[in-house]
């Protein structure tokens, strides 16, 4: 089956802490997305990924990191210096060329703050 | 700065009823709108929308995209409680190529 898969479903963190947030794909895309989303509020892009090796910053990028070693992986670190970090995740990834440029979204990963 | 504005926030309907959600923009390098439906997590994909005039259906769901005033509508005719999420509209490309612009999304609630 092709597909997103986002791990964990849930996240606790404690403060201080540095977590990470796994997203792979399997669909071939070549771009990959993080988005944070909180109650009441639309998408807010924090980082994205257009091709192995090679990302860029979204709209609300501080306090957050990203790494793209595979196409496959775009795993994102909620760092320490994050102050407000408890929202849903969601990572998408989309086909990196030709007309279509719709993007395909996980299942999120909820990161609750203890 | 790109912006997307959807209305109303929030919608109460009962089953049967034909709504229609509303979705303008404000970007800097048009090139498609899509609609996504949210039930309890992810995004699902709806339509992409390019081209000024030109609906796209799928069942009783319909979206037209108007480039000269800038904004869309997503109908959903004969409602039922399925339907009840959250309907987003985004718009792309955003500040980089790749990236789109997301309204807040409208919160649509079908009741018996």
């Amino acid at each position: 089956d092709g597909g997103i898969t986002q791990s964990p479903k849930y996240l606790f963190r404690k403060e201080g802490q540095n977590v990470t947030l796994s997203c792979e794909q399997n669909l071939n895309h070549d771009a990959m997305y993080w988005y944070r989303q909180d109650p009441g509020q639309g998408l807010r892009l924090i980082y994205y990924s257009q091709i192995v090796n090679d990302f860029q910053k979204g709209d609300i990028a501080e306090g957050y990191s990203v790494s793209r070693e595979k196409k496959e992986s775009f795993p994102l670190t909620v760092t320490s210096a994050q102050k407000n970090p408890t929202a849903f995740y969601l990572c998408a990834s989309s086909i990196g060329t030709g007309p279509s440029r719709t993007q395909y979204f996980g299942p999120g990963t909820r990161l609750l703050v203890l | 700065e790109d912006k997307v504005v959807q209305s109303p926030l929030s919608l109460v309907v009962h089953e049967g009823d034909t709504v229609t959600l509303n979705c303008s923009y404000e970007v800097t390098n048009f090139r498609s709108l899509l609609w996504y439906k949210q039930e309890k997590k992810a995004p699902t994909f709806l339509f992409m929308l390019t081209s000024s005039g030109i609906e796209k259906k799928s069942g009783r769901l319909s979206s037209i995209l108007d480039k000269k005033e800038l904004f869309s509508i997503l109908n959903i005719t004969a409602t039922q409680t399925g339907d009840s999420a959250v309907y987003l509209c985004a718009v792309g490309p955003g500040a980089g190529s790749y990236q789109l612009t997301f309204g807040k999304g409208t919160k649509l609630s079908v009741i018996p």
